[in-house]
């Protein structure tokens, strides 16, 4: 079974260093998205592809947070420089085209800033 | 804008009791409805959906029916097992880019 793949699955660094994560979606989907999830929330959308192009980043920190996904694959989410409320996990999603469909997840990233 | 309100948990239920999580919904037009489960460590999973009024979405022993009436879509079980016991999440997607509004979880806890 198809299956979204996030690596790695914990990060651990210190605040002010960089991180990256990063998402491979199930084969065909053209949506990815990415999620902050605090402990004891719901996930939050940090940002919105359709396939190469962002439709919606309008909850993404632009200072310190960036999100590509050049050839409308793969995808990374860097945080430069990573500060103590960074601390969550970022989980990745893919959808296929048709509307209302649902998502899929990855494992997600548990990011420990100390 | 849209919204998902859910029940604060944490609930904790013996094996084989009745449950019932509520989540009720602010949205225009005509969203459709999920359940989604997380258990520890995880990513979500899809648990059931409805895509339309009246529409009841199961799986698993679990049933939640969409209600424009009401806007609820509340989750159901007849009879909790210990590996029920997870975080479950209500959630709504509209619009053309399926974005997706999830409410704030619920914690189920099943003690044997």
């Amino acid at each position: 079974e198809a299956e979204v793949a996030q690596s790695p699955r914990y990060k651990i660094t210190e605040k002010s260093q960089a991180v990256a994560f990063w998402c491979d979606p199930i084969s065909g989907h053209a949506t990815l998205y990415w999620y902050r999830q605090i402990l004891g929330q719901g996930p939050e959308l940090l940002v919105q592809f359709q396939d190469e192009s962002v439709v919606d980043d309008s909850q993404l920190p632009k200072d310190r947070f960036s999100a590509e996904r050049l050839k409308g694959v793969d995808s990374t989410l860097k945080i430069q420089p990573a500060e103590l409320g960074d601390s969550a996990m970022y989980l990745c999603a893919s959808g296929g085209a048709d509307s209302y469909n649902e998502q899929f997840f990855g494992p997600g990233t548990r990011l420990t800033v100390l | 804008g849209n919204s998902v309100t859910q029940m604060e948990g944490p609930v904790t239920l013996s094996e084989e009791a009745f449950l019932t999580i509520n989540c009720t919904y602010t949205a225009t037009g005509y969203p459709s409805l999920f359940w989604y489960v997380q258990y520890p460590g995880e990513g979500l999973q899809l648990l059931l959906k409805a895509t339309k009024a009246d529409d009841k979405g199961s799986n698993k022993g679990f049933e939640a029916t969409y209600r424009k009436e009401t806007t609820s879509f509340h989750l159901e079980k007849g009879s909790v097992q210990v590996s029920d016991s997870a975080v479950y999440f209500c959630a709504l997607n509209s619009g053309g880019y399926q974005k997706v509004t999830f409410g704030i979880g619920t914690k189920l806890q099943v003690i044997p």
